[in-house]
């Protein structure tokens, strides 16, 4: 079956790099974000999370930024494996019980 | 394990054919919803509950039917599938609808 990883931005990358992934989101009343990580074949995993009273958040390897000013957060990926090769979406909750998924990144990590 | 289960992985069934897929969660979470997910428009949410007995259309509800008996269980209908319902579907579950979402591993569904 066709893959969820078509149609989508694609970031290349060496193991061993840092990786920045980027996501706008839209609406401004959002309160809570999240990133996720979709391997393939795989349903959707919880990577971080963080709040609108927080500008940035660290996990293992892991550093998520919140800009709102400009409606944008980043996920940051310190020295990517190989592992990290997948597809990676940001969710916003926007106050209406649900929560909004953008459409995606695919990374690519080469060896 | 908290997990969130789906069945089957993978269907392949006839236009008209009614179709159920299986959703169950052993986190106690309130809230559970199906996604359909196809190749550029990322995930799209079909139906989710708020609670048991409690269902409500998504962004994409059309052709598609849920139900909410009890909390663990949030089975997606198929009453009369077409070939545009061909998919990846996605069974989730959340404390709230705005907290962190444990999804299933997903169900591909071909329609011919």
């Amino acid at each position: 079956g066709e893959s969820v990883g078509l149609h989508l931005p694609t970031l290349s990358v060496q193991e061993g790099d840092n990786s920045i992934i980027n996501c706008a989101y839209s609406n401004s009343a959002s309160d809570y974000f999240i990133w996720y990580k979709q391997e393939s074949g795989k349903g959707p995993q919880f990577i971080i999370d963080i709040r609108s009273n927080m500008d940035k958040r660290q996990g293992q390897r892991v550093t998520v930024l919140l800009n709102k000013t400009v409606k944008h957060l980043s996920l940051q990926i310190a020295a990517t494996q190989p592992g990290d090769s997948a597809v990676y979406f940001c969710a916003e909750n926007s106050g209406y019980s649900t929560l909004t998924f953008g459409k995606g990144t695919m990374l690519l990590v080469s060896p | 394990e908290a997990q969130v289960t789906q069945n089957p992985r993978y269907l392949i069934t006839v236009t008209g054919k009614k179709l159920t897929v299986t959703c169950s969660q052993n986190m106690n979470h309130e809230y559970m919803s199906w996604y359909r997910q196809d190749p550029g428009l990322g995930l799209r949410q079909i139906y989710y509950s708020m609670n048991v007995e409690v269902t409500d259309k998504g962004d994409v509800p059309e052709g598609y039917k849920v139900s909410r008996k009890e909390k663990r269980n949030f089975p997606l209908i198929l009453e009369s599938p077409s070939p545009n319902q061909t998919s990846l579907y996605f069974c989730a579950s959340s404390l709230t609808g705005s907290t962190e979402a444990f999804f299933g591993q997903g169900t591909r569904l071909t329609v011919v």
